[in-house]
């Protein structure tokens, strides 16, 4: 089956930084790659997705790239701000009605005002 | 008019007992999943249903028995609580997999 993995575990960055998270998967037939935000006692939210037809995706603040012959994508946070502290979560998924999104481990990102 | 509710918010119980949370979606969505956060964080999926049916069925004890009444619901009953089972449950919903899932707010478990 899939395997996410995702790095770093942690990442701690001064207010206006930028982050970089990274995840690699390890089935080729894979094709949507969500991410996901988890603020402190909250329901995990999805903040971008990129699909594998595209490289990169930009939405403000937030950009995903994909490389899939490496199989692996990044998420970019540009001029980080303290609200955007949270864990954050990638998922991999063949996209077909028989599959489900495999989730890497989370990353706990803290942005130091 | 929230999109995927689940209840209860909180579950606090002793070992032994037999629980069941409930999950509701209304945006039309076919796919409904269960995902256990354990206290690392991790996402870990139990059970997928498509349309009322099971398709993913994660090596999970047969403690944990899933039913969908109809592609807008889907419970989850415990039988014999254990210690182990304490965690947050996460009910979603999503379009295939080939979308986002939309979470429901979650249903912290301690089992005592």
């Amino acid at each position: 089956g899939e395997n996410v993995e995702q790095h770093p575990s942690t990442l701690s960055v001064q207010e206006g930084d930028s982050a970089v998270i990274k995840c690699t998967y390890s089935d080729s037939a894979s094709n949507y790659f969500p991410w996901y935000k988890q603020e402190l006692g909250k329901r995990p939210q999805l903040i971008i997705d990129i699909r594998s037809n595209v490289g990169e995706k930009k939405d403000q603040r937030i950009a995903v790239t994909l490389n899939k012959t490496a199989k692996h994508f990044s998420l970019h946070i540009t001029e980080t701000q303290p609200e955007d502290s949270a864990v954050y979560f990638c998922a991999a998924s063949k996209g077909t009605n028989a599959g489900k999104s495999t989730f890497g481990d989370g990353t706990t990102l803290t942005v130091k005002p | 008019d929230t999109a995927v509710s689940q209840t209860p918010k909180y579950l606090v119980t002793q070992m032994g007992n037999d629980k069941s949370i409930k999950c509701e979606q209304n945006l039309g969505h076919d796919t409904m999943y269960w995902y256990k956060q354990d206290s690392k964080k991790f996402l870990k999926i139990m059970f997928s249903y498509n349309n009322k049916e099971l398709i993913i069925n994660e090596t999970v004890p047969n403690r944990f028995s899933p039913k969908s009444p109809d592609k807008a619901h889907l419970n989850l009953h415990i039988n014999s609580l254990e210690l182990g089972d304490s965690a947050v449950y996460f009910c979603a919903s999503s379009q295939g997999t080939a979308y986002g899932y939309t979470f429901g707010s979650g249903t912290r478990l301690t089992v005592v």
